[in-house]
């Protein structure tokens, strides 16, 4: 069992649609991630959200928009997204401790996204 | 940048024999934790390392971190079938957590 929600668990998108996928967490944790992982690839870090706010963005293309409304949420929004975007997206929390991270990662089972 | 390589790429192990995976950085690096993926499923902490030559175990599981904190080892101890999985070292900085490429371990019953 994980204790980071993530929905939906599977998502087929066209490129002209628009989507979202949601994380929740509530373990108290301030620092939320957005992780892409491909078939036999590690995750790779998408973005970063400490105390609710965007402290790292790794050059993400802007189809892709996340939104942190409150500690316990994530989202990211999906929009004209391409054939390649097709991937596990994981979300994953921690607590960020002020400076060098020395807590886990919490990930949730994540969101099997395929784009036609 | 930040980057960790990780050896071997794969691993077929018989039951019951050892498994070592190894990861390298050319940096050194603050503590580097170690994650677990079982086939279709989610990276699960399994410990995190931060001293200098420190040594962790779990039953059967031996973690190392090297002197100059540039290395890492996992080693398995007669493997079962419940450990396949990819195995990560991550390097962390700050906000960031990067995953080096993984082992893969296959154990034959």
């Amino acid at each position: 069992d994980t204790e980071v929600t993530q929905t939906p668990k599977h998502l087929v998108m066209g490129m002209t649609n628009k989507k979202s996928l949601k994380c929740e967490q509530h373990m108290g944790h301030r620092a939320m991630y957005w992780y892409k992982q491909k078939a036999k690839k590690p995750p790779e870090l998408m973005f970063v959200y400490s105390y609710e706010k965007l402290s790292i963005n790794e050059s993400v293309p802007s189809r892709f928009s996340p939104e942190c409304p409150n500690s316990s949420l994530l989202n990211l929004h999906l929009h004209a997204l391409q054939p390649e975007d097709s991937a596990l997206y994981l979300c994953a929390s921690s607590q960020p401790t002020g400076g060098i991270i020395d807590s886990p990662l919490h990930f949730g089972n994540g969101t099997r996204l395929t784009v036609t | 940048g930040q980057q960790v390589m990780q050896i071997p790429q794969y691993q077929h192990v018989q039951e019951g024999e050892d498994f070592t995976t190894y990861c390298n950085s050319s940096t050194t690096l603050s503590n580097i934790q170690w994650y677990k993926q079982r086939p279709g499923g989610h990276p699960v902490f399994l410990i995190q390392l931060v001293k200098s030559g420190e040594v962790k175990k779990q039953k059967r599981l031996t973690f190392q971190f090297g002197e100059a904190k540039k290395n890492s080892s996992l080693h398995i101890t007669a493997t079962q079938t419940t450990d396949v999985g990819t195995y990560f070292c991550a390097e962390t900085s700050y906000d960031k957590v990067i995953f080096g490429p993984g082992t893969s371990l296959s154990v034959i019953p």
